[in-house]
């Protein structure tokens, strides 16, 4: 069964970095036909998809956040990682990681929430 | 933009069926998937490519598409149905693109 994971501070200062880790379970990151991605849901908003990684480093995020987003892989843990700069209270949101075939995210982990504030 | 809208809410008694619909231009040209999340809960996929089911997806789900609208369809609607739906499409423009989720409400 394939489980997914996510970790990292759940507070954030403004301007600073956001950094969250999704850690992998029942299946190998490095399989060529998955796409792992991030997706996030402030508070009484909808999903917003961040970007997306394969395994060989290929990467494509959302135009509004391509400026601010990393996305990177560490295949010796089995984990992705997601790094936000300079956050505002705007990026206050659960962050769920996913594993995309295809097209659909057909895994997901739990979610993590994350605010934005002194 | 593309946009896709959603009912915010849906109220539904126990063994009726349930209709979800996902509204976006010409969405019927385009793949549309379907997940279920509960509160506290990993969101699930229900439905993918308009009506293909995962594996451990009851029956009861099934999903339409066509012309501006995709439609969820939850037959035989249980308690434990109740939750979160968000359709989802990819757009050459702004790739992985949701909706902004129906709640379910098993009366």
């Amino acid at each position: 069964q394939v489980q997914l994971q996510e970790s990292g501070p759940g507070l954030v200062k403004p301007s600073e970095t956001l950094s969250l880790t999704c850690t992998v379970s029942g299946d190998s990151i490095t399989s060529i036909s998955y796409y792992w991605g991030w997706i996030r849901q402030p508070p009484g908003k909808g999903l917003e998809w961040i970007g997306s990684i394969h395994y060989s480093g290929n990467t494509y995020f959302n135009p509004s956040l391509k400026s601010r987003v990393t996305i990177f892989v560490d295949t010796s843990k089995n984990q992705f990682s997601l790094k936000l700069s300079s956050v505002t209270a705007a990026d206050t949101a659960v962050y769920y990681c996913a594993r995309r075939t295809r097209d659909p995210f057909d895994y997901w982990g739990q979610g993590a929430l994350v605010t934005v504030s002194s | 933009s593309y946009v896709l809208t959603q009912p915010p809410s849906v109220s539904v008694a126990p063994g009726q069926t349930a209709k979800i619909t996902c509204g976006g231009n010409n969405i019927g040209s385009k793949s549309v998937h379907w997940y279920q999340r509960k509160p506290g809960q990993a969101p699930v996929l229900v439905i993918y490519y308009d009506s293909a089911r995962p594996s451990g997806i009851p029956e009861r789900f099934s999903g339409s598409n066509s012309g501006n609208t995709a439609t969820l369809t939850l037959s035989r609607v249980e308690a434990g149905d109740e939750a979160d739906y968000y359709c989802q499409v990819w757009d050459s423009a702004n790739d992985h693109l949701f909706g902004g989720g129906t709640k379910l409400t098993v009366l």
